[in-house]
C-alpha cells in the first residue's frame, strides 16, 4: 500500500525551529518529486515547497523562502522540511504529498499523508 | 488572498450537475495545461480528482471532469451525490518563479 506518514509537528515559540519528516512506503521513492502543502486553521491549501526525485532541485513559495529548507534521504525513503524563524502565520497542518512524476511541481499530487500540526505561539 | 479565484460556495440537488470555476491569469492557468483539482472532507487530507486539466486518476468517478478556457479552469460534477459534499481546490503550475498556486477553495453543498 502506498503511504506517507508525517511526524515532527508540535508547539514552538516564534523565532524557533522545527523539522518535519515524512516517511514513504509502497512506491519507489526516488522516482518521484515530493511536496509540502500546508493548511492554516479554517483556511485553504497553500503550497510550501517541492523537491525533485534526486533531491538536486528544490522549489519554495515566497512566504517561506530563506526560512524553510526541503530535503530528502532516498536511502531512508524520507522527506524533510526544516523550518526556522517560525512565525505565527506558519501555524498550520503540514501535509507531505507525492507528485505524479519527477518533474516540475505540480502535475498533480496523488498521494497525501494525514498531516502534522505545527503551532507557533508564545 | 489566493492566487487563483474560486467561488466560496456552490450547491446543487442530487442528480444535478454543478461547475466550479477557477480563474487565474496568463501566468498560470492560461499558460499551462497543469491544473489539478482536489477534494477535501473536513479533517481529512486532500484527494486528487483531476490532473493536467482533464485527466482522471484511476479510481475517480467519471462523474468528475475538468476543462479549461483561457485563464479559467473548471471542474464539473455530474449526477451529484450526497458524498460529493466537500471542499474543492484548484491548483496550477505558475512558472519558474512562483511555481505552484492554489485557489481559495469552494464548499460544495448537496441540498
Amino acid at each position: 500500500e502506498v503511504q506517507l506518514l508525517e511526524s515532527g509537528g508540535g508547539l514552538v515559540q516564534p523565532g524557533g525551529s522545527l523539522r518535519l519528516s515524512c516517511a514513504a512506503s509502497g512506491f519507489t521513492f526516488s522516482n518521484y518529486a515530493m511536496s509540502w502543502v500546508r493548511q492554516a486553521p479554517g483556511k485553504g491549501l497553500e503550497w510550501v515547497s517541492a523537491i525533485s526525485g534526486s533531491g538536486a532541485t528544490t522549489y519554495y513559495a515566497d512566504s517561506v523562502k530563506g526560512r524553510f529548507t526541503i530535503s530528502r534521504d532516498n536511502s531512508k525513503n524520507t522527506l524533510y522540511l526544516q523550518m526556522s524563524s517560525l512565525r505565527a502565520e506558519d501555524t498550520a497542518v503540514y501535509y507531505c504529498a507525492k507528485d505524479l512524476w519527477d518533474s516540475i511541481p505540480s502535475y498533480g499530487m496523488d498521494v497525501w499523508g494525514q498531516g502534522t500540526t505545527v503551532t507557533v505561539s508564545s | 488572498q489566493s492566487a487563483l479565484t474560486q467561488p466560496a460556495s456552490v450547491s446543487g440537488s442530487p442528480g444535478q450537475s454543478i461547475t466550479i470555476s477557477c480563474t487565474g491569469t496568463s501566468s498560470d492557468v492560461g499558460s499551462y495545461n497543469l491544473v489539478s483539482w482536489y477534494q477535501q472532507y473536513p479533517g481529512k487530507a486532500p484527494k486528487l480528482m483531476i490532473y493536467e486539466g482533464s485527466k482522471r486518476p484511476s479510481g475517480v468517478s467519471n462523474r468528475f471532469s475538468g476543462s479549461k478556457s483561457g485563464n479559467t479552469a473548471s471542474l464539473t460534477i455530474s449526477g451529484l451525490q450526497a458524498e460529493d459534499e466537500a471542499d474543492y481546490y484548484c491548483c496550477s503550475y505558475a512558472g519558474s518563479r512562483t511555481h505552484v498556486v492554489f485557489g481559495g477553495g469552494t464548499k460544495l453543498t448537496v441540498l
